[in-house]
């Protein structure tokens, strides 16, 4: 059971450059969730999806775009990266219910 | 709008002392406050978690002590041992949950040998 899985795990994008990150999760979990972590910040909500079908703005949403291609799938897309993009990108996953949030290891994104 | 803030932002425990962290929150309709545990280069794990109609949970050396009140809640780790060593958030959310937790900045703790 592999839980949630990000691809890439490290990626250099130079400053316009575009690029998706994806991830899957095998759960059968309803909601997905793609948090930036930046030191001294913790974890920020950039868009969630509550279900198939649907998504949402979170905190920090400036910059990216989203797509739940399936129940499975949900994928955030940089446009035209920038260095304050430079981040550690997390994808989850969660239950119908008030539950357990399960993260992926994470995307190190650096933007020069 | 911080709507968890955590504190201490480091800390530092001698192995067997207990380690100690400390959140608060001001969104009332918060109901499910879990902590997560993240070791360098992995993502966070949960670690305990507990709902407000209960004041505190234990699990091992791991305890949450909940104050509704006050708006407050714990962490609470006994007999601390260096493989504690690690950062731990805490975090709240409200309703269903499907518009995600929201999660204090983090607390880097060091259990000293």
């Amino acid at each position: 059971n592999a839980g949630v899985t990000q691809t890439p795990k490290f990626q250099v994008l130079k400053t316009g450059q575009s690029m998706t990150l994806q991830c899957a999760q095998d759960m059968n979990h309803n909601s997905m969730y793609w948090y930036r972590q930046d030191p001294g910040m913790g974890l920020r909500l950039i868009y969630y999806s509550a279900s198939e079908g649907t998504t949402d703005k979170g905190e920090v949403p400036n910059g990216y775009n989203v797509s739940r291609l399936n129940k499975r799938e949900f994928s955030l897309r940089l446009e035209s990266a920038a260095p304050s993009q430079t981040s550690v990108y997390f994808c989850a996953s969660r239950g119908r219910w008030n539950t357990e949030a399960f993260f992926g290891q994470g995307t190190r994104l650096t933007v020069v | 709008q911080q709507q968890v803030k955590q504190s201490p932002q480091s800390l530092i425990v001698q192995k067997g002392g207990i380690s100690i962290i400390n959140c608060a929150y001001e969104n009332t309709a918060f109901d499910y406050f879990p902590w997560y545990q993240q070791f360098p280069g992995k993502g966070p794990a949960l670690l305990i978690a507990i709902r407000p109609d209960v004041s505190e949970k234990k699990e091992g050396r791991f305890t949450i002590s909940f104050n509704k009140s006050a708006k407050q809640f714990s962490l609470h780790i006994m007999d601390s041992q260096p493989g504690d060593s690690a950062t731990y958030f805490c975090a709240a959310s409200s309703g269903g949950g499907a518009d995600g937790l929201t999660f204090g900045k983090g607390t880097h703790l060091i259990i000293q040998p």
